[in-house]
């Protein structure tokens, strides 16, 4: 079974600066997908980044980008220019190819300082 | 706002009782799936319904049913409940497709007393 862990349960960051969250996952696949939502007070998951297991380009969106490295089976995102609004539980998530399930890790609970 | 909508977002209900959540999708996401999320922990897959056809289940009972509808809307059914199914209730949609992005509500908060 796959299994996905985030090992830093808070972290926090200085607005403006950058900040790195870490997840590491467990899989016997070679093609799968990878993500990382973004879960405010609100509740509502929100998308951040995706990336595909096969390509080895890492995935950018803005301010957010991965670094995705397949044989260390480790997908950690790093949020450059924090802002306030990027306060918030950020989980990592795994997929396999067959698109039924989607495990998630325990989430990283991001403060951002002003 | 992801165009998702789960009803109630909040309920209450006693051990042994039964209950019924909603959830709404966009126009044209042919896959739901649903998720517990325990406090402090990331969601559990429950199970997924394609075209109105479970499609991939989680380590939920069968007490755990869902329902797809043709409207895009979509049910979870738990019955016999017990204290541990307390937790925010999630549901996501999208199109089929391991890379599909998946669409999520805002979640019911259910608590069993």
């Amino acid at each position: 079974a796959q299994t996905v862990t985030q090992s830093q349960p808070e972290m926090s960051v200085q607005e403006a600066e950058t900040v790195t969250l870490s997840c590491t996952y467990d899989t016997s696949e070679s093609d799968y997908y990878l993500f990382w939502y973004k879960q405010p007070p609100s509740r509502q998951m929100i998308l951040v980044i995706r990336q595909e297991a096969y390509k080895q380009q890492n995935a950018t969106e803005n301010r957010f980008s991965v670094n995705f490295q397949k044989a260390a089976k480790s997908f950690s995102l790093k949020i450059s220019d924090s802002q306030l609004g990027d306060a918030a539980m950020y989980f990592c998530a795994y997929r396999d190819t067959n698109a039924g399930k989607s495990t998630f890790g325990d989430g990283t609970t991001l403060t951002v300082k002003p | 706002e992801t165009g998702v909508t789960q009803s109630p977002t909040h309920l209450i209900k006693t051990r042994g009782q039964q209950v019924t959540l909603r959830c709404s999708s966009q126009s044209g996401h042919n896959t739901v799936s649903w998720y517990q999320q325990a406090l402090g922990q990331g969601p559990q897959f429950i199970f997924q319904y394609y075209r109105e056809e479970e499609n991939g289940r989680g380590n939920f009972p069968p007490r755990f049913s869902g329902l797809q509808f043709p409207n895009y809307s979509s049910e979870l059914n738990v019955n016999a409940l017990e204290l541990d199914d307390s937790a925010l209730y999630l549901c996501a949609s999208g199109k089929q497709g391991a890379y599909s992005e998946a669409f999520f509500g805002q979640g019911t908060r259910l608590t069993v007393v």
